[in-house]
């Protein structure tokens, strides 16, 4: 079975701090994805990766970085966090030769306070 | 721009029932569908997917029935249950894949 991991399930922080994000996948996959879900907006998509220190935006980039320095980790940066980035995180891993099937993280709740 | 959209945000059905959870999607070059499960404090799990070259896949117990003349797609459970309260997903892809707000399924026994 796939594995998707999320460092943290539940995170704090205050507006300003640099926040972490972790996400690692077990299955070899060369397709990553940050999201946030939030309320009546369902899944947005905030960054991705199709390769080792590739990245591409997705539709809500701004406040936030990535990085892929390995394939089975997808690091997901807010340089200064604030309220409005309170939110559900979740990753998600693809296989090239798998279609478009994502295979999520449990997914991180964050509060910035 | 290019949007996935569920008919209702919230569907209620009896134990034993059948759940039809409906999805509209406006890209009709969208080639590929995915039907996901949310259920609280989890992520997405992948139900079923499906083609646009197919009308109809089954799974166990689930069904998506693709209709490309009207772009709708609707996911189908028999005999719910109430492990299969959660929120679903519908997913369209074109070219990255675009997701529904989602549509909570409670069952009540």
């Amino acid at each position: 079975d796939v594995k998707v991991t999320q460092s943290s399930r539940y995170l704090v922080k205050r507006t300003g701090e640099k926040v972490f994000l972790e996400c690692v996948q077990d299955m070899d996959h060369e397709n990553m994805f940050w999201y946030r879900q939030d309320p009546g907006l369902g899944l947005r998509l905030i960054y991705f990766s199709y390769d080792v220190k590739m990245k591409e935006k997705g539709d809500i980039p701004e406040g936030y970085s990535v990085s892929r320095e390995k394939k089975e980790r997808f690091s997901l940066i807010l340089e200064s966090a604030s309220t409005n980035q309170t939110s559900m995180y979740l990753c998600a891993s693809t296989y090239s030769g798998d279609g478009d099937t994502q295979y999520f993280g449990p997914g991180t709740r964050l509060t910035v306070l | 721009g290019e949007s996935v959209g569920l008919h209702l945000p919230t569907l209620s059905v009896q134990e034993g029932d059948n759940s039809i959870i409906n999805c509209a999607y406006s890209n009709s070059a969208s080639d590929y569908f995915i039907w996901y499960k949310q259920e609280s404090g989890k992520g997405p799990q992948f139900i079923i997917d499906i083609r646009s070259n197919m009308d109809k896949r089954q799974g166990q117990r689930v069904t998506v029935l693709l209709n490309k003349t009207v772009k709708h797609l609707s996911l189908q459970i028999a005999a719910t249950q109430p492990g299969d309260s959660a929120v679903y997903f519908c997913a369209g892809r074109g070219p990255a894949l675009i997701f529904g707000k989602g549509t909570t399924l409670s069952v009540s026994s």
